[in-house]
């Protein structure tokens, strides 16, 4: 098993462009979530999923967009890029709500 | 709002315990424990329950103190490898609601010959 897989590892936009950050699990778990890593801040919750179909704003949501077509997939959207979106990003998956998190090896995000 | 961790940063030399205390303002469903290395992803350590179920490494050891919202993660003879940030994450509510964790912001660990 590959795990959660992120695609960039390292990514540089301009303020105002958008892109896509790829997240996949292969582990068949229902819970997936994108977290955003600051300096100083620890982790914060961007958008998360219980099922394909189904995803829900968490602490940031501001400025991201989700979907869950699929169970393996969970592709977070940036709309249109900020200085302030400058940061790391993690998707991590679960089994269920009573099980450990497995991160992704994270995105590397800059925006000038 | 996000649980307080302490110490923010503590060095040890090998085969020093050390104890992380983790502290929420709200009632909690669920208390994650995570290990950060530098430039890497956060590693799983421990999952503490309401009710007392624990689901996690033999090695590593946590307490969770519901009516206190509070847990602690316990490092005993600690080792080299032990060196990283851990987090403690937290889910409120009675039943959980899809691991939707808050997080600390960290507590640096530096372990030394």
């Amino acid at each position: 098993n590959a795990g959660v897989t992120q695609t960039p590892k390292f990514q540089v936009l301009k303020t105002g462009q958008s892109m896509t950050l790829q997240c996949a699990q292969d582990m068949n778990h229902e819970y997936m979530s994108w977290y955003r890593q600051d300096p100083g801040m620890g982790l914060r919750l961007i958008h998360y999923s219980v099922g394909a179909g189904i995803t829900d704003q968490g602490e940031v949501p501001n400025g991201y967009n989700v979907s869950r077509s699929t169970t393996e997939d969970f592709p977070l959207r940036l709309l249109s890029a900020a200085p302030s979106q400058t940061s790391v990003y993690f998707c991590a998956s679960s089994y269920d709500l009573n099980s450990p998190l497995h991160f992704g090896n994270g995105t590397r995000l800059t925006v000038t | 709002q996000q649980p307080v961790q302490s110490p923010q940063a503590v060095i040890l030399r090998e085969g020093e315990d050390a104890v992380i205390n983790c502290s929420s303002s709200k009632a909690l469903y669920s208390v994650h424990w995570y290990r950060q290395k530098h430039g890497e992803a956060p590693v799983f350590l421990m999952i503490l329950l309401k009710g007392g179920e624990q689901k996690g490494h033999e090695k590593i050891s946590a307490s969770f103190n519901e009516k206190k919202q509070q847990s602690s993660l316990y490092l005993t003879a600690s080792q080299l490898s032990y060196s990283g940030t851990y987090f403690c994450g937290t889910e409120g509510g009675l039943t959980g609601g899809g691991n939707k964790l808050t997080f600390g912001t960290g507590t640096q660990l530096k372990v030394e010959l």
